[in-house]
């Protein structure tokens, strides 16, 4: 059981926009900056978005990352088939002491 | 361009020690960030299990804790993982990772940004 919780699949059509949610609570979100990973089918994970909503240099704006209290959204629009992977949101859980992962989300583009 | 390359031995026997060792290219870890340890079971989600500074401060996973020790060199640009007693549970795809530490007040602003492929390893006798 992740002390993030996002949904284990979401799916939509190419071109069409999606969203993956993270709850937390308020050790975790509620305190601290989320970052989201995707994971390409065996790759290693690669940083998508860092402090809540910021994109490294090379990442498309189609990738957005919003919070508000205790949860964090990841959306991506003009979904593209190479976007299929999984997603994973992180971030540091004041009361543990530790980082901690959701569970992570299968997005497959139909 | 900052590279992280871990190594170690794909079969580990039970009940031994499981020991990768992560070499970090393009940045030296005395300059600073955390560096930390990240794992995959086959077919499940990312596990954190732990970090370093360069200064050797360690955080390390509670569910973890009593069997990790990672430890940095940084002589050697590298950072190592040990995680003793270990069952088929522990096979996984082990990644090192580049954590940045930053924070305003107490809210952290961590992340990691640069990650190794990563590396199989299965525990079986």
């Amino acid at each position: 059981q992740s002390v993030l919780t996002q949904p284990p699949s979401v799916s939509a059509a190419p071109g069409q926009k999606v969203t993956i949610s993270c709850s937390g609570s308020s050790s975790t979100i509620g305190n601290n900056y989320v970052s989201w990973y995707q994971q390409l089918p065996g790759t290693a994970p690669k940083l998508l978005i860092y402090e809540n909503n910021k994109r490294p240099s090379g990442i498309p704006d189609r990738f957005s990352g919003s919070k508000s209290g205790t949860s964090a959204t990841l959306g991506i629009t003009g979904l593209q088939t190479g976007d299929e992977a999984d997603y994973y949101c992180g971030t540091w859980d004041s009361s543990l002491s530790a980082w901690v992962f959701g569970g992570g989300t299968k997005l497959t583009v139909l | 361009q900052v590279q992280l390359q871990e190594s170690g031995p794909g079969l580990v026997k039970p009940s031994e020690t499981l020991s990768l060792t992560c070499a970090v290219s393009g940045y030296s870890i005395s300059s600073g960030y955390y560096w930390g340890w990240i794992r995959q079971p086959p077919g499940k989600g990312l596990e954190w299990i732990g970090s370093i500074s360069q200064s050797g401060s360690t955080y390390y996973s509670s569910s973890l804790k009593s069997r990790v020790t990672i430890s940095v060199d940084t002589s050697k640009n590298q950072f190592s993982l040990k995680l003793n007693s270990v069952t088929a549970a522990d096979t996984a795809v082990y990644h090192c990772a580049r954590q940045t530490a930053g924070a305003t007040g107490t809210t952290r602003k961590y992340y990691f940004d640069y990650w190794g492929q990563g590396t199989l390893v299965t525990v079986s006798s």
